[in-house]
């Protein structure tokens, strides 16, 4: 059974580091994987989609990689803003989405 | 850009009262799905729909939960006797294909049940 786990659960940084979340899964049968960013209270938006035949995808200030292999992801995201604060999701596609537990990010000023 | 929308975007119901969701997927997706999450709890999967039957579901998706494409357009799920432990966020998703293809989601519709 697919399990995704996301670390760390919580982050909380200066404005203007550099920070990476990371993903992991336990079966490397995925067709692909997508990074959501979530607002409280609110819908999923989706921020990036690798392909399992691809190794990173970047959107801006985003970089996403994959190795399916060790069956980790990172979301990297540069130069962090205050709004970039949000819950942060990782899911891998199979037959269907299954999600990680999420990190929460807080950038304060 | 062509989006997943859902309605109502909250609904509040009595305990035991019947209540149904309603979603547009986007209009040439072929597969759709429904996902709840529970207040700080995970994104979980409910249900997936292709060519007018379900093709898989969840062990949360019992005899209670019901989904529809009554139309071309709408996609719903109904829930037949809430039950407090049914509050939670609500979301839509489609996809043009199933495999690799990626899912659209709504923005959720808020059940609360009093």
């Amino acid at each position: 059974k697919q399990e995704v786990t996301q670390i760390p659960a919580a982050l909380s940084v200066p404005e203007g580091e550099n920070l990476v979340l990371n993903c992991s899964f336990t079966d490397s049968a995925i067709y692909n994987l997508q990074w959501f960013r979530q607002d409280p209270g609110k819908g999923l938006t989706s921020l990036l989609l690798i392909q399992s035949s691809q190794r990173e995808q970047t959107s801006g200030r985003l970089n996403a990689s994959l190795d399916k292999s060790s069956g980790r992801s990172t979301l990297y995201i540069a130069a962090s803003q205050p709004g970039d604060s949000a819950t942060y999701l990782c899911a891998v596609h199979t037959d269907k989405l299954i999600f990680g537990t999420g990190t929460r990010l807080q950038v304060f000023p | 850009e062509p989006e997943v929308t859902q309605t109502p975007s909250h609904q509040v119901t009595q305990m035991g009262q019947e209540v149904i969701l309603r979603c547009v997927p986007i209009s040439n997706h072929l597969y759709f799905y429904w996902y709840r999450q529970i207040l700080g709890q995970k994104v979980e999967f409910l249900v997936s729909f292709y060519n007018n039957e379900i093709s898989e579901k969840s062990e949360i998706f019992d005899d209670q939960f019901s989904v529809e494409r009554p139309d071309g357009s709408n996609f719903t799920l109904k829930i037949r006797s809430t039950k407090l432990e049914d509050s939670a966020m609500y979301f839509c998703a489609s996809s043009r294909q199933g495999g690799s293809s990626p899912l659209h989601f709504g923005n959720g519709t808020r059940l609360t049940v009093t």
